[in-house]
């Protein structure tokens, strides 16, 4: 059975850093492209990264070009959100998804909430 | 960006009633290597999204067969059969055909 589970959310001032893990297992971690995609409090879901299976390529959106960095260590079976420079509209629960072979986003973890709060 | 636009934003239905939800996008969705990346989401009250139809009429392992979807190029449906009460929550159409990946607003189902 895939399992993906988020760890390090919580609570940051603006300006802030913060750290997401997420722990895959139940498949071969290394074959697939990895996300994170997120959604603010009563909104709709939003995409956030993408991270390829070796990676090499990354895909950001705009909102968090240049402030957010996605890895993967494939030995671990774990990916990764850095988020730096934190503001208040980066409040959201992001969850990790697996990037299914032609599937798309078929596998979710259950989110971890990230407040960016002074 | 590819913009998804879902109709209606609400749906309240009766139960073993049908429901249908319509997507379009602002551009095509056919890929260069020819498949058309259109998938359908539910997330049920307090849980993680979860695929229910992939490439516009695929259903995901474990969907059951009341879930159809259908379409070609820029239009798109997802159809519920007969509506269980567990079908109750919010239905998302997203795009994998480029980045980034975007979603429609979402389509609260619900029931009369």
């Amino acid at each position: 059975e895939v399992q993906l589970v988020e760890s390090g959310g919580g609570l940051v001032q603006p300006g802030g850093s913060l750290r997401l893990s997420c722990a895959a297992s139940g498949f071969t971690f290394s074959r697939y492209w990895m996300h994170w995609v997120r959604q603010a409090p009563g909104k709709g879901l939003v995409w956030v990264s993408v991270i390829y299976t070796d990676g090499t390529n990354t895909h950001y959106a705009d909102s968090v070009k240049g402030r957010f960095t996605i890895s993967r260590d494939n030995a671990k079976n774990t990916l990764y959100l850095q988020m730096n420079s934190l503001r208040a509209e980066d409040t959201a629960v992001y969850y990790c998804a697996r990037g299914g072979l032609g599937t798309g986003l078929d596998s979710w973890g259950q989110g971890s909430q990230v407040t960016v709060s002074s | 960006d590819i913009v998804m636009t879902q109709t209606p934003l609400s749906s309240p239905v009766t139960l073993g009633q049908p429901a249908s939800i319509s997507c379009r996008s602002s551009q095509s969705l056919v890929h260069s290597d020819g498949n058309t990346y259109l998938n359908w989401l539910q997330q049920r009250p307090g849980q993680p999204p979860r695929l229910l139809i992939y490439k516009i009429s695929n259903r995901f392992s474990g969907v059951p067969d009341r879930f159809s979807g259908s379409g070609a190029g820029t239009d798109f449906t997802l159809k519920i059969s007969s509506v269980e009460a567990e079908d109750v929550g919010v239905y998302y159409c997203t795009q994998a055909t480029q980045f980034p990946y975007t979603f429609g607003q979402g389509t609260t189902l619900e029931i009369k």
